[in-house]
């Protein structure tokens, strides 16, 4: 069945650095965009990151941008988000969703804790 | 990239009718049809309900619809039932630099 499945998750210090992967399965990873959305604890989604089906262009949003990559490996079916300099603020569950014709399917989300 | 506006909470009892607001700019409810919606049960991913303002996705219940007049978009349930009770969020794209803005979420209580 169509899956999206993250991982790497867990407690950094200020300033550190995580890479979050999203394996996917069950479509043609190849042929859609791929966002990362994130939560707070006890508050509401905000759009992090997408990239299209094939890499060519990224987008971030303001709070993250210069701070996160987001990238891919198609022939891993695998979506990435590389968070350097991090900060209290970026502690969040993390999902990543396929795009088409909205966020259609969702992770189960990965937790990401930024603390001293 | 500022949030799309939507009331913190809203009740109804079951078989009641309740619509939700998002009310966004010109820059991005207004500009595009591509306004979504997602409900999101407790410690759980959040599901698609509504795409492109107002169709469905299979397996969606027919008794959610989605409407939109100027930068407002709006989520209504129909026949009101239990399992309802969660949190809604909008989402619309908003263009520039290609990005996507969430509303702050919408809490539905079933009385």
């Amino acid at each position: 069945q169509v899956q999206l499945v993250e991982s790497g998750g867990g407690v950094v210090q200020p300033g550190g650095s995580l890479r979050l992967s999203c394996a996917a399965s069950g479509f043609t990873f190849s042929s859609y965009g791929m966002h990362w959305v994130r939560q707070a604890p006890g508050k509401g989604l905000e759009w992090v990151a997408f990239i299209r089906y094939d890499g060519s262009n990224k987008y971030y949003a303001d709070s993250v941008k210069g701070r996160f990559t987001i990238s891919r490996d198609n022939s891993k079916n695998t979506l990435y988000l590389q968070m350097n300099s991090l900060r209290a603020e970026d502690t969040a569950v993390y999902y990543c969703a396929k795009d088409q014709r909205g966020f259609d399917i969702w992770g189960q989300g990965t937790m990401v804790t930024v603390s001293s | 990239q500022s949030a799309l506006t939507q009331p913190a909470s809203v009740s109804g009892s079951p078989g009641q009718s309740i619509t939700i607001s998002c009310t966004g700019t010109s820059s991005d409810v207004g500009s595009y049809n591509l306004v979504s919606w997602y409900q999101q049960h407790p410690g759980k991913a959040p599901k698609l309900m509504i795409y492109e303002g107002s169709k469905r996705p299979s397996g969606v219940s027919n008794r959610f619809s989605g409407s939109k007049s100027g930068n407002t978009a709006s989520l209504t349930i129909s026949g009101l039932q239990a399992e309802d009770e969660a949190d809604y969020y909008c989402c619309s794209y908003a263009g520039s630099s290609t990005t996507w803005v969430f509303g702050g979420g919408t809490k539905l209580t079933v009385l």
